[in-house]
């Protein structure tokens, strides 16, 4: 069955430009995550889903950030006024409960490059 | 201090030989534990989730000491093909993951 899918897969901007990054989950999955991972760092928590609403924004590093979804099913990630330190892959992982329960799948990530 | 904290390595081992890698963490509170893996450029894959009666699936045993916060995992008779980034996990009662930056092994011929 189709995995977590995400796009686009590079994008490439200028700084100061609005970025948006879609996350199209597993079917039926109820939690969607999205991290970002600078290059050769660990992966960092920004926002967690379950269904539409989002419990814990806590790991979004500022209000140039935010995150929507919509129909428990796609997500997006926005990106305004973009700066040079937000270059890194952005990921998206979805699991079917809990994570205490579950598995996470990530997708293979969008590559965001700011000039 | 970080939740998850991690020697990032690299770990080079030779074919055939065993390899563990130790990973700490902060609160108490946190529920559980897994080990993911991630490939060069590649997004994380679950490896093996973590108990306190430890577990082993195959070549891989992990380990969880709540008492002293760590939790380990094991390689024996290591393939070429382990080689990898380990990334240890934790959840917490939020619901979120915390991962550790990773420590990178290289299984040489």
């Amino acid at each position: 069955g189709a995995g977590v899918s995400q796009s686009p897969s590079n994008k490439v901007t200028e700084k100061g430009k609005d970025v948006e990054l879609r996350c199209d989950p597993i079917s039926g999955h109820t939690a969607l995550y999205w991290y970002r991972q600078r290059l050769g760092q660990g992966l960092e928590f920004l926002i967690y889903f379950q269904g539409n609403s989002a419990p814990d924004k806590s790991g979004l590093p500022s209000d140039r950030f935010s995150a929507e979804r919509t129909g428990e099913s796609v997500s997006t990630l926005t990106i305004q006024r973009t700066q040079q330190e937000d270059s890194a892959v952005y990921l998206c992982a979805s699991s079917s409960r809990t994570v205490l329960d579950n598995e996470q799948f990530f997708g293979p990530g969008t590559r965001l490059t700011v000039l | 201090r970080k939740e998850v904290e991690q020697d990032p390595g690299p770990f080079n081992v030779p074919e055939g030989a065993t390899v563990a890698f130790n990973c700490t963490y902060s609160n108490s509170a946190s529920q559980s534990f897994f080990w993911y893996r991630q490939d060069c450029r590649k997004e994380p894959k679950l490896l093996m989730s973590v108990y306190s009666s430890g577990n082993e699936d195959g070549r891989f045993t992990a380990q969880l000491n709540r008492a002293s916060q760590y939790i380990s995992l094991l390689i024996r008779d290591s393939k070429l093909s382990d080689s990898a980034t380990y990334l240890c996990v934790k959840s917490s009662r939020a619901n979120n993951l915390f991962f550790g930056t990773g420590t990178r092994l290289t299984v040489i011929p």
